[in-house]
């Protein structure tokens, strides 16, 4: 399967929100409930943040809110802090006999 | 605590072999599927293969089918990894990684340091 698309980039300021977006297609995030996203701080490993397209795992701030609609799943960040600025991938289950695909990722810079 | 910590990465020749192995600890690990994902330097996130509770069943990326092997071993807390024919291309950070739901794959809860695989 072709990755999920997110843009490569993304900026909000301090306090302020911004949303992420990651588009699939009717076989991946347009079928299934299963998207996930992870955030990446630089030399460290992924941590989950969204599951099941809106759940919060115990310890992820409500400030992390993820939604669905049709084939594109997004994450919108909140009261934006310093600590948000890393990478975030989205990632969706594909079928039993496939693997999830993650998107390519996005910068999101806190300014 | 709960963990998993990878161990095996190295610079290996193109052609070569390598075994990765991860160690789990903290939590019942023969509960649960497990899986690697790879990320390639500067680049993104790679599903690579899955495995389920008991040693079944398993599955591959197609960039890796024939040449990687997953195993797990319940009784050492082990998930292991074998890397064969190995290509410049699989030149990555490899992550050990919990996965999570009602379906493999549906989310991975957990993730490992990772170790780096150089093949050149």
């Amino acid at each position: 399967q072709s990755a999920l698309t997110q843009p490569p980039s993304a900026s909000g300021s301090l306090g302020q929100s911004v949303t992420i977006s990651c588009t699939g297609t009717s076989s991946d995030i347009g079928a299934y409930n299963y998207v996930s996203w992870y955030q990446q701080h630089p030399g460290k490993a992924p941590k989950l943040i969204i599951y099941d397209v809106t759940q919060r795992p115990p310890g992820v701030p409500d400030r992390f809110f993820g939604s669905k609609s049709g084939n594109t799943a997004s994450l919108t960040v909140s009261g934006l802090q310093a600590d948000d600025e890393a990478e975030y991938y989205c990632s969706s289950y594909a079928g039993l006999s496939s693997l999830d695909i993650f998107g390519g990722g996005t910068k999101l810079t806190v300014l | 605590q709960v963990e998993l910590v990878e161990s095996g990465g190295g610079l290996v020749n193109p052609g070569g072999s390598l075994r990765l192995s991860c160690a789990a600890s903290g939590f019942p690990f023969s509960g649960y599927y497990m899986s690697w994902i790879r990320q390639a330097p500067g680049k993104g996130l790679e599903y690579i293969s899955y495995i389920g509770s008991n040693g079944i069943p398993t599955n591959y990326a197609e960039s890796v089918k024939g040449r990687f092997t997953i195993s797990r071993d319940n009784a050492k807390n082990s998930l292991y990894l074998h890397l064969s024919s190995l290509k410049v291309d699989d030149t990555a950070v490899y992550y050990c990684v919990r996965d999570r739901g009602n379906v493999a794959g549906q989310f991975f809860d957990l993730w490992g340091q990772g170790t780096l695989v150089i093949v050149s």
